[in-house]
């Protein structure tokens, strides 16, 4: 049961341009979202979360945007650097009982071409 | 301004020796989770820890592996009696204690390959 999807296995991008990487997920219960870059042979490096009181959040080149009815968020990169060029996982959890687990997508590979 | 330490970064075992991987979290924080990445698949949780408690272990298989954070020292995940499918990069994240209601990020290690033969 893959609670958290991200459906498009990569995507490729000319620098400068935006990036847009999506995640749907299906348990209403998740109040709280997390995007996470990771590089080949490293941990996830966390880029930038979002609760579900809110629905866009904002950090220099990143925002999230939050769509509740819909059970859908998605990572705007704006512009798109060479560097950012990773693999890109959400991640969402929510509280009581639950509290700390987070359930991840599958990833998404985002290569930006110079 | 450490972060997440895990170590070591590469262990190989022969199937049915035992593997042990260790974590220490970033300064401050008293929360420890472990995660495991199979090839080609996403980071799936597997158990949380506070200092000497178990909180969450329902991501844990139910044999050969266990976890603990001790009051001094590393949080040790081992694994008994390895098999080829224990495979796989294992990943350590901490993070702060949380106000009420608030969900705190976790932050990661760089993780440790694990290699069975």
């Amino acid at each position: 049961d893959q609670q958290v999807k991200q459906n498009s296995p990569s995507l490729s991008v000319q620098e400068g341009r935006i990036s847009i990487l999506n995640c749907d997920y299906t348990n209403s219960m998740f109040d709280y979202f997390l995007w996470y870059k990771k590089y080949p042979a490293e941990g996830p490096t966390f880029l930038i979360s979002i609760s579900s009181i809110k629905d866009k959040n904002e950090d220099g080149r990143f925002t999230v945007f939050l769509n509740k009815s819909a059970k859908h968020l998605s990572l705007h990169i704006v512009p798109s650097q060479p560097g950012d060029s990773a693999v890109y996982f959400c991640a969402a959890s929510y509280g009581g009982t639950s509290y700390g687990k987070l359930t991840f997508g599958q990833g998404t590979i985002l290569t930006v071409h110079p | 301004n450490a972060g997440v330490m895990q170590n070591p970064r590469h262990l190989v075992r022969r199937r049915g020796q035992e593997a042990r991987l260790r974590c220490s979290p970033m300064k401050g924080h008293s929360h420890v989770y472990w995660y495991r990445q199979l090839p080609e698949e996403g980071l799936k949780f597997m158990v949380y820890l506070q200092k000497e408690n178990i909180i969450d272990e329902s991501g844990m298989p139910k044999e050969r592996f266990s976890a603990e954070f001790p009051k001094e020292g590393p949080s040790i995940l081992r694994i008994q009696q390895v098999v080829r499918g224990d495979s796989a990069a294992y990943f350590c994240a901490s993070s702060p204690p949380a106000g009420v209601g608030l969900q705190e990020t976790q932050y990661f290690g760089p993780g440790t390959r694990l290699l069975v033969l």
